[in-house]
């Protein structure tokens, strides 16, 4: 089944502390995205990556980094310099970033809770 | 800048009613698209239905249509026979031209009663 997937489910880590949120898919997709979604806040841009070894800032990057290393993988790592890291986190990827019409394919979402 | 306004509060719909939930949007390209998405309690976002900027009829996809008003800037989302199944999040979306990213509204809540 194709798809992407998003470990682990619920992640949860000391304040202070760097974590690292996964985001594989198997769609062959060239761009793929990170989102945050916290009460009310519908969802928000953290970094995007249109192809291999590129990527770019979205709205609320700072604290968090990203790699795209290889077309399948586009971790996340939350650093301890994001001020209130504690969200839902949501990868999605989409096909062809050249079609205005193709949607983004989501996984199932990352609970981060920070103690 | 706000690029998507979802400003309606959580809706309560009879089983089998319509219901209508407004996507406003700001954009200078003239290129751009416009996508719905559901959010069960689950988590996971479905892809429901998309409207280019430049489609001459309202996009249907099933139970959902869209009522596209690109004078108003507006991209309503009309869910027909509500089900129970529906209850959720409903997010607008938009990709402009120039760009690969998506832009989220807030969203909407939908509880659909028996």
């Amino acid at each position: 089944d194709g798809g992407i997937t998003q470990s682990p489910k619920y992640l949860f880590r000391k304040e202070g502390q760097n974590v690292t949120l996964s985001c594989e898919q198997n769609l062959n997709h060239d761009a793929m995205y990170w989102y945050r979604q916290d009460p009310g806040q519908g969802l928000r841009l953290i970094y995007y990556s249109q192809i291999v070894n590129d990527f770019q800032k979205g709205d609320i990057a700072e604290g968090y980094s990203v790699s795209r290393e290889k077309k399948e993988s586009f971790p996340l790592t939350v650093t301890s310099a994001q001020k209130n890291p504690t969200a839902f986190y949501l990868c999605a990827s989409s096909p062809e970033t050249a079609f205005m019409n193709t949607e983004a394919f989501f996984g199932q979402g990352t609970r981060l809770t920070v103690v | 800048a706000q690029k998507i306004t979802q400003t309606q509060p959580g809706m309560f719909v009879q089983e089998k009613e319509a219901v209508t939930l407004d996507c406003t949007y700001d954009t200078s390209d003239p290129s751009y698209g416009l996508f719905w998405y559901k959010q069960p309690s689950s988590g996971e976002m479905i892809f429901l239905i998309y409207q280019g900027s430049y489609d001459q009829q309202n996009a249907t996809e099933g139970r959902y249509s869209l009522n596209f008003q690109k004078a108003r800037k507006s991209a309503n989302l009309v869910i027909s026979a509500s089900q129970l199944g529906d209850s959720a999040m409903y997010f607008c979306a938009m990709r402009e031209g120039s760009l690969s990213r998506l832009a989220f509204g807030k969203g909407n809540q939908v509880v659909v009663i028996p």
